[in-house]
Order: structure tokens, then sequence, then C-alpha cells
């Protein structure tokens, strides 16, 4: 019964191929998020969903596209991948409180490899 | 705006020593203060948290203090075990809870 679930978890691909990464959650929570963590264990903020609206975008290049068909899903798609965009990804979700603030719950990660 | 600095690592520490990590914040209005704990090769899980001053999260021998006076939200446990080798986050969100903001994370490694 995984909470913040991500697929896959691990991804080899070439430079130039397009690739998406898959998050379910299934906790009823509005908001879902991606970050990406690099090499040195920071976590930079991607994008952010309230129930499927786009409320974060933080500066990431257009190559990466967000797709949220559902609230309980925040699909990540990448274009002309560059080897600069090897890293973690996390997928994540909350619940915004009216007052007050909740948790975010992560899922596992995706480790991208571009060679 | 919002934003949360803690303790450089990496940090390594003998086994039953007391430690603390250092995190300090700035945020407009009330945020909700956590701590976050990135085992090697898996995701970031919820340590403890606070959601108002002096309030006092605690999980696991862990223990932080929401200070509102000194905006701090120190992590500190008093005698570490080898299983406690981990990446540590301090982590705050806005009264909304649409938007949390993350250290730069502080690798503590406990050796035997």
């Amino acid at each position: 019964d995984t909470a913040v679930s991500q697929t896959p978890k691990y991804l080899v691909t070439q430079m130039g191929n397009d690739k998406s990464i898959k998050c379910e959650q299934n906790l009823g929570h509005d908001t879902m998020y991606w970050y990406k963590q690099d090499s040195k264990k920071f976590l930079k903020i991607m994008f952010s969903y309230n129930n499927k609206e786009l409320i974060i975008n933080e500066t990431v290049p257009n190559r990466f596209s967000p797709k949220s068909p559902d609230k309980a899903h925040l699909n990540l798609h990448i274009n002309s991948l560059e080897l600069g965009d090897s890293a973690v990804y996390f997928c994540a979700s909350s619940q915004a409180a009216t007052s007050g603030s909740t948790e975010a719950f992560f899922g596992q990660g995706t480790r991208l490899t571009v060679v | 705006g919002n934003s949360v600095t803690q303790m450089e690592g990496p940090v390594t520490l003998s086994e039953e020593a007391f430690l603390t990590i250092n995190c300090t914040y700035t945020a407009t209005g009330y945020p909700s203060l956590f701590w976050y704990v990135q085992y090697p090769g898996e995701g970031l899980q919820l340590l403890l948290k606070a959601t108002k001053a002096d309030d006092k999260g605690s999980n696991k021998g862990f223990e932080a203090t929401y200070r509102k006076e000194t905006t701090s939200f120190h992590l500190e446990k008093g005698s570490v075990q080898v299983s406690d080798s981990a990446v540590y986050f301090c982590a705050l969100s806005a009264n909304t809870g649409n938007q949390f903001y993350f250290g730069t994370g502080t690798s503590l490694t406990v050796i035997p």
C-alpha cells in the first residue's frame, strides 16, 4: 500500500531521447510536486499542482512538462534529454489545510542517468 | 520570502554521541516546520514536525523545538546509532500548505 509511488525507479537513456516518469498517490491529497535532487543532495522544487492545476513552475527548461490527468497522478515528461538532466527525481504530495500545514509524502525517487 | 538554512555537513559521530543539527528559517506568517530523513537509496521520510511556536516534535529519540524568538528548529538526539546514518533535511511549509522549502541537507555518518 505505497502512498506515493513513482515509476520507474531507475532510468538509463541516451542524450536526445524523450522519457516519462509516472507518479501516483493514494492518499487523497490535493497537491502534488516534482523535485529534482542533484548529486550533492540538494532538493529543488520543479512543479506543484493543486487539484490538477499548475501552481508552481520554477525555472526549469521547457523540455520538462508535467501532466496531471487527475489529482491522484502527476507525470513528468522530459524531451531531448541532456547529460545535465541526470539526477534523482522525487514526486511528493500533501494535503493543503485551511489552517496550519500537513507534511509532504515522498515517493522512492527515480534515478535518471543520461549517457 | 521563505527560506531554510541548515548546518553543512558532512557530520561524523561515534555511536552513542550527542547529535545537534542546526536549522534556522525565514518565513512570512506562521509556518509549520519539519525534519525529514533520507536513508541511502530511499525517498524522504518525515521524522518529526511542529506546527506552532514552542511545540516540540519528537520521534525515534530525535526531537526539535519550534523557537519563534530565534527562528530555529534544531534537531537533537542524545545517543546516535549506526542506523541513524542518513541525510537530514529541515523544511518549512507556508500557511497554505502548498509550498515546502527545504534546507540543503546534512549528511550524518555514525561509526561504531
